[in-house]
């Protein structure tokens, strides 16, 4: 699959404090996707993307499809304690069925 | 409603042995995959299954993999003579398997699979 670029590694912020993490890819993604997962969890899906410059809201989470096709980012505002996680992107583009191909995370710890 | 199961959500096996992964998807949908997650990394797509067509199996890392699905709906992820290499977290996820919805993909909570 494709390879995804997501950064930061990991972030280590303030309750109250906004996040942005983004990832981009080499290739065009016709959906953007950005999940969250908590240990001995499976992804959970918070925002679906699926038109080039859409940008879309759920709750504190912002999310955006880049123009270019190649990027996405997500930004949280007011981060809370159970904001903590592992947030992760991914593309899809009709191949394999759908598949998705996923980055490689991005750690958040948010202290109280 | 009933979110994607999987079964066991451990699975300690030796070094050789064959093991089997089960998924339950959601009630109706018709798209199933399975990923593979190593420590600190992303998911990998090994295989999807949609309606009765002929699995996608592009995403298998060898013969040593395989998975069916049976009347649609549950599905088995079989790994023969296991390697260290194949610990990981093993994701089923599934989705409506519509067009335009394709993405909106739910995961069930993963079977870790430890082999010694």
């Amino acid at each position: 699959g494709q390879q995804l670029n997501q950064s930061p590694q990991s972030m280590f912020i303030q309750e109250g404090e906004d996040v942005s993490m983004n990832c981009t890819s080499s290739s065009i993604f016709n959906t953007w996707l950005w999940y969250k997962q908590e240990p001995g969890e499976g992804p959970v899906l918070l925002i679906a993307l699926y038109k080039a410059g859409e940008l879309t809201s759920n709750g504190r989470l912002t999310a955006q499809f880049g123009i270019t096709r190649k990027d996405s980012f997500l930004n949280i505002s007011a981060s809370i304690p159970s904001d903590v996680g592992i947030y992760f992107c991914a593309g899809q583009n009709g191949g394999s069925g759908y598949a998705l191909n996923f980055g490689k995370g991005t750690s958040l710890l948010v202290t109280p | 409603g009933a979110g994607v199961s999987q079964s066991p959500s451990n699975k300690v096996t030796e070094k050789g042995k064959d093991v089997e992964l089960r998924c339950d998807p959601i009630s109706g949908h018709t798209a199933l995959y399975w990923y593979r997650q190593s420590l600190g990394q992303g998911l990998e797509f090994l295989i999807y299954f949609q309606g009765n067509s002929a699995p996608d199996k592009s995403g298998l890392p060898s013969d040593r993999f395989s998975a069916e699905r049976t009347g649609g709906s549950v599905s088995t992820l079989t790994i023969q003579r296991t390697q260290q290499e194949d610990s990981a977290v093993y994701l089923c996820a599934s989705s409506k398997g519509l067009a335009g919805a394709y993405g909106e993909q739910y995961f069930g909570p993963g079977t870790r699979l430890t082999v010694t």
